[in-house]
């Protein structure tokens, strides 16, 4: 069946540090991927996504190039601040139903 | 638009007690799902529905019932609780296709089983 793989976590930074977290995804088909964000006590919310090979999707600040060959999605962020802290969960569909496959999520820790 | 809403936001059960966790969508999805979050483990489907009168089977099912009688509406029902359903509860709605397969999260719901 379809997965999402995310590295392990958690990832403190200082503020103004370049981010990097991996996506990789294994799925039937050419699956949509999406980057969701949870800020403390809330549920989460779309960040960006791409739903084809080449893709780059993207949204205050954040990246994410869609790429076919490695099967993955990494989320990017040249210049993180206090608020970017938050759980970050890749997700992927084929588009059946629209259910999605979570990775576990990361947590990210942005210090002053 | 409200969005996705849910009701309660905390709740603590005893063993063996039941409960409804409501959840409400005012954006005419056809789409809705109920999702469980435990710490590390990301979100396992618990059930879905593509449709008012449909609903099917996610991959953590057991434990739990639902129903879809509106397409507003996506109750799910926890008739025996047991710690083992000590979780942070997120509905979701979706467009389908037609929105892109984005989802829409609820604020969740804390479940304490003792």
């Amino acid at each position: 069946g379809d997965s999402v793989t995310q590295m392990e976590g958690p990832v403190t930074l200082s503020e103004e540090a370049f981010l990097t977290i991996n996506c990789t995804y294994t799925a039937t088909g050419y699956p949509s991927l999406f980057w969701y964000v949870q800020y403390p006590g809330e549920g989460l919310q779309l960040l960006l996504k791409a739903t084809k090979a080449d893709d780059k999707g993207s949204n205050k600040g954040f990246e994410a190039t869609y790429r076919k060959e490695t099967t993955s999605f990494h989320l990017e962020k040249g210049s993180v601040q206090v608020s970017d802290s938050a759980v970050y969960f890749c997700a992927s569909t084929t588009g059946a139903n629209s259910k999605l496959t979570f990775g576990k999520g990361i947590t990210l820790s942005v210090r002053p | 638009n409200a969005g996705v809403t849910q009701t309660p936001k905390f709740r603590i059960l005893k063993i063996g007690q039941s409960m409804t966790l409501q959840c409400a969508q005012d954006m005419n999805h056809n789409y809705m799902y109920w999702y469980r979050q435990d710490p590390g483990m990301g979100l396992k489907l618990i059930y879905y529905s593509v449709g008012a009168g449909i609903t099917d089977k996610g991959e953590v099912p057991n434990g739990y019932n639902v129903s879809r009688s509106t397409t507003e509406d996506f109750p799910l029902r926890l008739e025996l609780a047991a710690p083992s359903q000590t979780s942070v509860y997120f509905c979701a709605s979706s467009l389908g296709l037609a929105g892109g397969n984005e989802q829409f999260f609820g604020p969740g719901t804390r479940l304490t089983v003792l």
